[in-house]
């Protein structure tokens, strides 16, 4: 059964950097043509595309976030990453690792989210 | 940058069809795709390509796209239908993906 899970620490304090990672099982990053991705949800919101990442290819990020965001994928460990800089209490929110498929560009996968909260 | 535009909420009656639509500038000529999501969970994709459904998916849910307007309708809907329903498309030109706003669906 394939799933995506994500993890990360929580809590972290304004202007540090929020690292979250999305483990694959089921299968691995590297097989098929998919784009592996996270979105987040701030509270009481809607879904934001925050990037994605094709395991041969340069990652795309949403321009609202390009500068303090990185996505990568550990092929080693079957993993995405999420790499925010400089957080704010604006950031916290529920973020989700999903997968794309190449032949739709639709998320037919979806991990079940984790909560950043971004406080002192 | 791409947008899409849904309507903040719907409601209907159980046994009456929903339609929620997403309007974007010529969104016919893209691929719609849209989403499901409960309080507490994961988005979950129940149309796909403007009209394809995923496994699973009752066919009651269905989907069409054309000009400006995209439209997911539910028929005979149910109380299990309530949610958020979020359209997607992926914008070619940019390379960026974009949803839409959400929908709430109330079933009265």
């Amino acid at each position: 059964q394939v799933q995506l899970q994500e993890s990360g620490p929580g809590l972290v304090k304004p202007a540090q950097t929020l690292s979250l990672t999305c483990s694959f099982s089921g299968g691995s990053v590297t097989s098929g043509h998919y784009f592996w991705s996270w979105i987040r949800q701030l509270p009481g919101k809607g879904l934001e595309w925050l990037g994605y990442v094709y395991y041969s290819d340069t990652p795309y990020y949403n321009p609202s976030l390009k500068s303090r965001l990185s996505i990568s994928l550990d092929t080693s460990k079957n993993e995405l990453s999420l790499n925010l800089t400089s957080v704010t209490a604006a950031h916290s929110a529920v973020y989700n690792c999903a997968r794309a498929t190449g032949a739709t560009s639709s998320f037919d996968l979806w991990g079940h989210g984790t909560l950043a909260t971004v406080s002192s | 940058s791409y947008v899409l535009t849904q309507a903040p909420s719907v409601s209907v009656a159980p046994g009456h069809a929903a339609s929620i639509t997403c309007g974007g500038n010529n969104v016919g000529s893209k691929s719609v795709h849209w989403y499901q999501q409960k309080p507490g969970q994961a988005p979950v994709l129940v149309v796909y390509d403007d009209s394809d459904r995923p496994s699973g998916i009752p066919e009651r849910f269905s989907g069409s796209n054309s000009g400006n307007t995209a439209t997911l309708t539910i028929s005979r809907v149910e109380a299990g239908d309530e949610a958020d329903y979020y359209c997607q498309v992926w914008d070619i030109t940019s390379g960026h993906v974009v949803f839409g706003g959400g929908t709430r669906l109330t079933v009265l």
